[in-house]
């Protein structure tokens, strides 16, 4: 089975500042088809998670362009450009590589200093 | 506007079975899988598995194997979830999402339900 770890696991944040999360896969998720099978969600406090990045750098549907996802392989990272205060929830990063078959991170609290 | 819509909150006995349900509405259901996921108290996001609503086709979590089954009623758009021999640990807020029939380049798990909460008690 293919193990997700992030880093860090708790992100204190000012706003306005940038942000940014690490997510490493025990298996190569980058596929012959040039893609990354590596999705990005957030969980905001009471509410459900939501789908922020899926292959890696593509936002999803009405997501801000705040949000930017990259990386390749087994190294990815989401980064914030600029924090604002409705972005404090818990992080996970997914992968989809054995899509239906998931695998999530044991997330990132991202919180305001 | 798609949405998935969910069952209410269940409280059950250590050793019962619970029957989660989540009706999809707003896009063709036949055309997705449902993948459920399940959340313990302060935990993190668990996968729990997935069904095809094309086949019914399935994937379990191998740590669930035996207990779960998850079916779908397409004359209904309704995915279910049914869990036997409740655990304490089994206590969790459980969703279900759209995703994918197969491992595709569409974003999976793109609309979640609202979660329900299953709470085993003795």
């Amino acid at each position: 089975d293919i193990v997700m770890t992030q880093s860090p696991l708790s992100l204190p944040v000012t706003p306005g500042e940038p942000a940014s999360i690490s997510c490493r896969s025990s298996q190569i998720l980058l596929q012959s088809n040039g893609y990354n099978y590596l999705d990005w969600y957030v969980q905001k406090p009471g509410q459900s998670p939501q789908l922020l990045i899926y292959l890696a750098s593509n936002r999803a549907s009405g997501v801000p362009d705040r949000f930017s996802g990259s990386g390749s392989g087994i190294d990815f990272t989401l980064k914030i450009s600029r924090v604002e205060a409705e972005d404090v929830g818990v992080y996970y990063c997914m992968q989809s590589l054995q899509a239906p078959l998931f695998t999530f991170g044991p997330g990132t609290k991202v919180d305001i200093k | 506007q798609v949405q998935l819509v969910q069952s209410g909150a269940e409280v059950k006995m250590s050793g019962a079975s619970v029957k989660v349900s989540c009706k999809a509405s707003g896009y063709t259901f036949t055309n997705y899988g449902i993948t459920w996921v399940r959340q313990a108290p302060g935990q993190g996001l668990e996968w729990m598995g997935w069904i095809s609503a094309y086949n019914g086709n399935t994937n379990y979590a191998q740590k669930l194997q035996g207990r779960v089954t998850m079916t779908t009623d397409t004359s209904t758009s309704t995915a279910y979830m049914e869990l036997r021999s409740l655990r304490f640990d089994d206590t969790a807020v459980y969703y279900c999402a759209r995703g994918p029939l197969r491992r595709w380049l569409q974003p999976n798990n793109d609309y979640w339900g609202q979660g329900t909460l299953v709470t085993v008690s003795s």
